[in-house]
């Protein structure tokens, strides 16, 4: 079992609004990145630390921070941000990295 | 723009270890502000994030697999390596290599590879 929760499936209609969450101790003092992954290619960074985005990653995802909960906002959900989300943080004693068990999102 | 690939054998037999080797082009490993990691997903699970070594050989493992795996680093040939002994069927897995920018502060895998699939047959 991970020590980053995430909701195993989460679903959004086209052009809708999606929180994608993780939860877990650690998230109180080190911030969570979130990875979206696609069928058959490697997972790619799409958001970090408490307000950053990588270059070429669409505007609509956001992220945020509260209490032990990190959180991942598709404002505008497209067809292609169908994936699996990942966050990915430290251990509750900072000493190692973990992943959530991954949000697979569908959009309607 | 930085490059990972990882190179390895595709099948390994029950008991053996499992020897993956990440080459970094585009960018040096000596750096400080890069742990450079592995990280393995089994079929049709998540992410487990293994381990991640320094340039100067610091490394740090998943406490389930410390007593397996063994990082190590070449900065002459800017790769470094994943050991994983002991395999069994449960260690088949897409195996990534990975920078993360911990050495900065922030914690984030910027640069993947594409991934090397081990088989372990049971």
């Amino acid at each position: 079992s991970s020590e980053l929760t995430q909701d195993p499936a989460v679903s959004v209609a086209l052009g809708q609004t999606v929180t994608i969450t993780c939860q877990g101790d650690s998230l109180r003092k080190y911030y969570a990145s979130w990875y979206q992954q696609k069928p058959g290619q490697a997972p790619t960074l799409v958001f970090y630390d408490k307000n950053n985005r990588p270059s070429g990653i669409p505007d609509r995802f956001s992220g945020s921070t509260k209490g032990d909960t990190a959180a991942l906002t598709i404002t505008g959900a497209q067809a292609e941000d169908e994936a699996d989300y990942y966050c990915y943080s430290r251990d509750p004693t900072g000493d190692y990295r973990v992943f959530g068990g991954g949000t697979k999102l569908a959009v309607l | 723009q930085v490059q990972l690939q990882e190179s390895g054998p595709g099948l390994v037999k029950p008991s053996q270890t499992l020897s993956l080797t990440c080459s970094v082009s585009g960018g040096s490993i000596y750096s400080r502000d890069y742990f450079w990691t592995w990280i393995r997903q089994s079929p049709g699970k998540g992410l487990e994030w293994i381990g991640h070594i320094t340039y100067s050989g610091n490394a740090r493992y998943n406490p389930s697999l410390k007593s397996r795996v063994s990082l190590s680093v070449d900065t002459a040939r800017n790769q470094f390596s994943l050991r994983l002994g002991s395999v069994t069927a449960a260690d088949t897995a897409l195996y990534y290599c990975a920078r993360d920018l911990g050495g900065t502060g922030y914690d984030f895998l910027d640069y993947w590879g594409q991934g090397n699939l081990v088989t372990v047959p049971s």
